[in-house]
């Protein structure tokens, strides 16, 4: 079965740090990897998603970057961490090419900006 | 710009009651919907999904869609205290590899 990872779970960092959140996928090959924040009592805002290795889709300008530099490993970074970049983080997954796309969310990343 | 329209409640309804959660979405051409359950704190879980007009039925959850209206809604039969969360609406507007657009949510209370 398939498993999705993130860490770390939660993360205080004052304004200005850097940020590296991480996220791997188990029990599948080749799957279509998502970011996603949601602030306090707000909607998911899909933040990046990549259908492949190198290839990453910014859906939101901003201070936010993605990598992946392995097929089931996906990258959140930033160089400079604003206090509206609090929120929770999401990572989710999805079958390649599947006509339905159903997507599974990690256990997600919890970030505040102090 | 492709939307997905949920009211965001709370809805509050008794235990052992039918609590029915709503959608509505605004690209005809959508393929396929979803419905996520997420508790405070945690991270949306995948309760229904739902690909062709009418009901599907999992245990106490019923999920429905009509295409031609653009609604997808859920039944959740004999609330339970367990039941209180948000749901999310979600749609898939092409086939394969594109993003799921996801509502807001609906919050659900459901009273002891």
């Amino acid at each position: 079965s398939q498993t999705i990872h993130q860490w770390p779970a939660t993360l205080v960092q004052p304004v200005g740090s850097p940020l590296s959140l991480e996220c791997t996928v188990e029990g599948t090959s080749n799957p279509n990897l998502y970011w996603y924040r949601q602030a306090a009592g707000r909607g998911l805002q899909l933040l990046f998603y990549s259908v492949g290795i190198g290839q990453i889709s910014s859906e939101v300008p901003q201070n936010l970057s993605a990598s992946r530099p392995q097929d089931r490993q996906f990258i959140l970074s930033s160089k400079k961490l604003l206090l509206s970049d609090s929120g929770f983080y999401l990572c989710a997954w999805s079958p390649r090419g599947h006509r339905e796309n159903t997507q599974y969310f990690g256990p997600g990343t919890r970030l505040t900006v102090l | 710009q492709k939307e997905v329209e949920q009211n965001s409640g709370p809805l509050s309804v008794p235990e052992g009651a039918i609590a029915s959660l709503n959608c509505t979405y605004s690209d005809r051409v959508s393929q396929s919907f979803f419905w996520y359950r997420q508790y405070s704190g945690k991270s949306p879980e995948l309760i229904m999904s739902i690909y062709s007009n009418g009901d599907k039925e999992d245990g106490r959850f019923t999920a429905q869609l009509n295409k031609a209206s653009q609604y997808v809604s859920l039944l959740i039969r004999d609330s339970q205290p367990s039941d209180s969360a948000t749901y999310l609406c979600a749609v898939n507007v092409y086939s394969g590899n594109t993003p799921l657009v996801f509502g807001k949510g609906t919050r659900l209370s459901v009273i002891a």
